[in-house]
């Protein structure tokens, strides 16, 4: 079944830890991205990409970092968390967009905790 | 700059009291506007996608329309499980790279 998985759902962890949030996806997808969203707000787009190799900032600046060694996977990765990361991390993906099927599909998201 | 206003912030219905959502929207050459459904804690599901005014699409007890300045969310005979967060969101052709811009979204109540 075509898909956008997330893990890990929760997480709860100590100021100054390395951690990877993991996105992969079934969706035959080229283009992939990855949003923070905090209680009541809108969703900001952080990174996206348009295939393997491909990576681009997005609109709110994150001290996150990405890759995309491979179509399905765009892990997203802190190299230090701060209680200033603590957020909902969405990951989506869509078509190129040069089409009529633009549309993004969700996965369940990541709820971080940096204590 | 794109831009998405959707309103209002907050709606309280009773169940079969039908209303409407708002998503006003600037942006730079239309490609395409979406309504997504949130629940609590989970991410955003697609609902629909309009690309020119007049254009009108249904599922169950939603229907969104699209003009040139806006989109409206109407829900007819809402029930309770159709509360959620709904989010509004544009695709411009201008140098938002076709990516996204969400509005802050409409959180809807409906009551028994």
């Amino acid at each position: 079944e075509a898909d956008i998985y997330q893990t890990p759902r929760y997480l709860v962890i100590g100021t100054g830890k390395k951690i990877t949030l993991e996105c992969s996806q079934t969706m035959g997808h080229d283009k992939m991205y990855w949003y923070q969203q905090d209680p009541g707000m809108e969703l900001h787009l952080i990174h996206y990409s348009y295939g393997v190799n491909s990576t681009e900032k997005g609109d709110l600046s994150s001290e996150s970092t990405v890759s995309r060694i491979r179509t399905e996977h765009f892990p997203l990765t802190l190299e230090s968390a701060r209680p200033s990361h603590t957020s909902q991390y969405l990951c989506a993906s869509s078509d190129l967009g040069g089409g009529p099927h633009n549309e993004q599909f969700f996965g369940p998201g990541t709820r971080l905790t940096v204590l | 700059e794109d831009q998405v206003t959707q309103s209002p912030e907050a709606l309280r219905l009773q169940e079969g009291e039908s209303s409407s959502l708002n998503c006003s929207y600037t942006v730079s050459g239309l490609r395409g506007l979406f309504w997504y459904r949130q629940d609590p804690g989970k991410g955003p599901e697609f609902l629909f996608t309009l690309y020119s005014a007049g254009e009108e699409k249904e599922k169950e007890r939603l229907k969104a329309t699209l003009t040139k300045k806006e989109s409206f969310l109407h829900i007819t005979a809402p029930k309770p499980e159709d509360s959620a967060t709904y989010l509004c969101a544009v695709q411009g052709r201008g140098g938002s790279q076709g990516n996204l811009i969400f509005g802050k979204g409409t959180k809807l109540s409906v009551k028994p």
